[in-house]
């Protein structure tokens, strides 16, 4: 695997259900990013992690929680979802310091 | 708060001709970057250029150019030569100097005609 590697590629999901997404990035960075894609709006950015500690919490409800184990893995807890938080979900990274971010393939999520 | 504005949603432009994709910033900061990323039909965002401000020279990468209109705070893309792989949403991104966090525009779609 190289760059920036995102699972699963499309989750349905109902409101009840836990679920989770993983982002994994093969290419040394140190800094991780979880952005919301929807129709016709800018990216949001959700979350970032600076060498595993999160450095920016974007004011998204507690229904999304990330984690990052190490530099190399993040992920973003789904629970309790609405179905407006039906979107494209992109993952990032970067050297710190650097602002060129690699971006993920993303999750396509479709809440019922 | 810094904001990225794109116009004009979708562009179409006929094969092998150009086609200028505009993007305006809002900023108070002196030190920034400014970057044109490409998001195909399968979803996976590339960056094609990037500006620093500092920069007077306008950014190149092939057929990709820019027009940096510091004063107007303006960042276009130029996109020569068109070919149907082209075809794909373009986001314009600002961040500034020391801030990994990017602010992006809306997108522009771009549709190119065989």
């Amino acid at each position: 695997e190289t760059g920036v590697t995102q699972t699963p590629r499309h989750l349905v999901m109902g409101m009840t259900n836990k679920k989770s997404l993983k982002c994994e990035q093969h290419l040394g960075h140190n800094a991780m990013y979880w952005y919301k894609q929807s129709a016709k709006k800018p990216l949001e950015l959700m979350f970032v992690y600076n060498f595993k500690e999160q450095t920016e919490n974007n004011s998204v409800p507690s229904r999304f929680s990330p984690e990052c184990p190490n530099s190399s893995h993040l992920f973003l807890h789904l629970h309790t979802l609405q179905p407006e938080d039906s979107a494209l979900y992109l993952c990032a990274s970067s050297l710190r310091g650097d602002n060129e971010q690699f971006f993920g393939p993303g999750t396509r999520l479709t809440v019922l | 708060a810094q904001t990225v504005t794109q116009s004009q949603p979708e562009m179409s432009v006929q094969e092998a001709e150009t086609v200028t994709l505009s993007c305006t910033y809002d900023t108070s900061e002196s030190d920034y970057y400014l970057f044109w990323y490409k998001q195909p039909p399968s979803r996976q965002m590339i960056l094609v250029i990037r500006q620093e401000a500092y920069k007077q020279q306008n950014a190149t990468e092939n057929r990709f150019s820019v027009n940096f209109q510091k004063a107007a705070k303006s960042f276009s893309l130029k996109i020569s030569d068109s070919q149907l792989g082209d075809a794909a949403m373009y986001f314009c991104a600002y961040t500034y100097y020391g801030n990994n966090r990017l602010a992006f525009g809306k997108g522009n779609q771009v549709v190119v005609i065989p």
